[in-house]
């Protein structure tokens, strides 16, 4: 079942400007994971976070995780051209954490 | 490193005709191995994984299935396609050494005509 949810839908942002996409999820949670997917192609892991973590940063993203809420959010600083993708939310459960859930997605377009 | 391979890349194939999907994985051992289908924007719906050789679990009824003939090696199947079996199929695979991160393949473009 898809548990995880992004919101928005879709974003549309400058070059060199921030993008923030939210992810909401139903249950408890081990880890949540995101997920970058460039049109047509596999997706490519960006970030782990687990449950017992607020904030994680790699490179330009910073991911926080507020468990109390079942939220995530996702941000991408400075963002550039070759940033526009899909981006996915996905949880893995207690005791479960080798299936992933995935939302439906935020389709980001960063526009030069 | 461990790297996962997937083909074909694209298939046109007639409803009611067989599928066969493969993909192996390399580089790590006892992987986990899942099937995943994306609907044109949307989301990623699992459909098969497996724990091991021979073990497959469905996670939801379709006309497809699956089978892991060895250990890094997942393939999906069906004997009649349907056309709402269109879509972007996707392997992946897991391990606790690799924390549990699922890592995916390149997908493949299925289109039932």
């Amino acid at each position: 079942s898809q548990q995880g949810e992004e919101d928005p839908q879709a974003l549309s942002i400058q070059e060199g400007e921030n993008a923030t996409m939210n992810c909401s999820y139903k249950t408890s949670i081990n880890n949540l994971q995101w997920y970058r997917q460039n049109s047509g192609r596999g997706l490519v892991h960006l970030i782990l976070i687990r449950s017992n973590e607020r904030e994680k940063h790699s490179g330009r993203l910073r991911v926080t995780l507020d468990t109390s809420k079942k939220s995530s959010s996702l941000l991408i600083t400075a963002s550039r051209a070759a940033d526009t993708a899909s981006y996915f939310c996905a949880t893995g459960a207690w005791g479960n954490d080798y299936k992933l859930s995935f939302g439906a997605g935020t389709t980001v377009t960063v526009r030069a | 490193s461990q790297t996962i391979h997937q083909w074909p890349a694209t298939l046109v194939q007639p409803v009611g005709s067989p599928l066969s999907l493969e993909c192996t994985v390399e580089g790590t051992s006892n992987p986990n191995l899942y099937w995943y289908r994306q609907a044109a924007g949307r989301g990623l719906q699992l459909l098969f994984y497996s724990v091991g050789i021979g073990q497959i679990s469905s996670e939801v009824p379709q006309n497809l299935s699956a089978s892991r003939p060895q250990d890094r090696q997942f393939i999906l199947s069906s004997k009649k396609l349907l056309l709402s079996d269109s879509g972007f199929y996707l392997c992946a695979w897991s391990a606790v050494i690799a924390g549990n991160t699922i890592y995916f393949g390149e997908g493949s473009w299925l289109t039932v005509v």
